[in-house]
């Protein structure tokens, strides 16, 4: 599909465990950006990349969470030693453009459930 | 710093009703960038529309327009003759430029809207 697409779907993780979660951006966007989104609320801004550079990190919660993006395509958003606040969805949106008026694409989301 | 506020947390109309959701937001930029983002049941957010800070012009797609006010700082979003597919999560965003480079983007927290036959 032309979409954005992310995986796994769901995930389940004890707490402590390190989880990996995968987004492909439409071919071609430039920008790509990571979301939580807690059940009833928006989404709130994670970190964001143009190409393979990380240019905004400021919404990560703590040092446990990280993201790149290596060959500006494919970005992997890692969470370790995963605690019970994280339990979320994690959206990934992708936009053709470098700015802010390029509407983003958004996937599925990754619903992350910590036990 | 940027603020977004959905103050409506859900509406619940009839079929064929009109229906407003409001959207309040705040900046310190004279350059920004708002949209309105429909999430439907499936969940995935959908781009419904984007207007700039310069340009005032209220717009009409549809069923769907928009009014933009800079005075009360709102951007508002109507449904005219509401139907049930329209039942959906709606989000209003906020888009500036980071001095880092790119831009970032404020969610509100979201209007829950239900659409009844």
């Amino acid at each position: 599909g032309a979409g954005v697409s992310q995986s796994p779907r769901y995930k389940v993780a004890k707490r402590g465990q390190d989880v990996a979660l995968r987004c492909d951006p439409i071919s071609g966007h430039v920008s790509l950006f990571w979301y939580q989104q807690a059940l009833g609320q928006g989404p709130e801004f994670l970190t964001y990349f143009q190409n393979e550079a990380q240019l905004d990190k400021s919404g990560l919660p703590s040092d446990r969470f990280f993201a790149e993006r290596p060959e500006g395509s494919v970005s992997t958003l890692k969470i370790q030693r995963t605690q019970q606040e994280d339990s979320a969805v994690y959206l990934c949106a992708s936009s053709l453009g470098l700015a802010g008026y390029n509407e983003q694409f958004f996937g599925p989301g990754t619903r992350l459930t910590v036990l | 710093a940027q603020k977004v506020t959905q103050a409506q947390t859900e509406i619940s109309v009839v079929e064929k009703e009109d229906v407003t959701l409001d959207c309040v937001y705040e900046t310190r930029d004279t350059t920004y960038y708002l949209f309105w983002y429909k999430q439907p049941p499936s969940g995935e957010l959908v781009f419904l529309i984007r207007r700039n800070s310069f340009d005032e012009q209220n717009e009409i797609s549809g069923r769907y327009s928009w009014n933009f006010q800079k005075s009360t700082s709102s951007f508002n979003f109507t449904i005219t003759a509401s139907q049930v597919v329209d039942s959906a999560v709606y989000f209003c965003a906020l888009s500036e430029a980071r001095h880092t480079g790119g831009f970032k983007t404020i969610f509100g927290a979201g209007t829950r809207l239900f659409v009844k036959a």
